[in-house]
């Protein structure tokens, strides 16, 4: 069974530091991977999607793909409180015409100010 | 309108109701989706319609019945459920296998 891991935390992190969130998974073949973010009590917003190796950045946020390690990571930069959600790390396999997209459990991040 | 709307927002419902969940994607997209979030759990895609056609039916038990009449709405029909399907109830749409975007969810409790 395809699986996405993530940890749950909480991940306490202060203002202005880097917030570094991580997420494993087991199909080899996925090609496509996502991150959102989930304030309580709201639905999933997306906020980075990358599909290559390496490293890619938009704004305060990085999303970084290792497909040999099986690996994705979220950096944001000087966090704000505003940050503060439930991050959910997203991976599908992209050959299907519709997306079959397995989410993990997310990791919830504090920002303290 | 604009995005992916679902209503209601929230619904209170006996064992012994049907409701009806609904969802409008205003965005073109050709694919539709269920997902059920419970608390503490990951996010369960339930169903998944491409081009109004189900391609993806994840084992949901029948008390749960899709409808897709066309690429821009998608209903869930529910009738005899139980306390334990009390969630979050996200509708969601993508274009092809593109990222899915969320409607605002609809928030079931069966009592």
């Amino acid at each position: 069974q395809k699986e996405v891991e993530q940890n749950s935390g909480p991940l306490s992190v202060p203002e202005g530091a880097i917030a570094s969130l991580n997420c494993t998974y087991s199909d080899r073949g996925s090609q496509s991977f996502f991150w959102y973010r989930q304030y309580s009590g709201k639905s999933p917003e997306l906020i980075m999607f990358i599909y290559s190796n390496g490293d890619k950045e938009d704004g305060r946020f990085t999303a970084q793909l290792n497909k040999a390690s099986q690996y994705v990571s979220l950096l944001i930069r000087d966090s704000q409180p505003s940050d503060s959600a439930t991050y959910l790390c997203a991976v599908n396999d992209g050959y299907s015409s519709a997306s079959k997209i397995i989410f993990g459990s997310g990791t919830r991040l504090s920002i303290r100010p | 309108e604009t995005g992916v709307t679902q209503t209601p927002r929230h619904l209170v419902m006996g064992m012994t109701n049907k409701k009806s969940l609904k969802c409008e994607q205003h965005l073109g997209h050709n694919a539709m989706y269920w997902y059920k979030q419970s608390a503490k759990k990951p996010l369960e895609l339930m169903f998944v319609y491409n081009f109004k056609e189900q391609t993806e039916n994840n084992s949901v038990p029948s008390r749960f019945s899709p409808e897709c009449p066309n690429s821009s709405h998608l209903f869930l029909h529910l009738h005899t459920l139980q306390p334990e399907d009390s969630a979050l109830y996200l509708c969601a749409s993508s274009q092809g296998a593109g990222e899915p975007f969320f409607g605002p969810g609809t928030r079931l409790t069966v009592l």
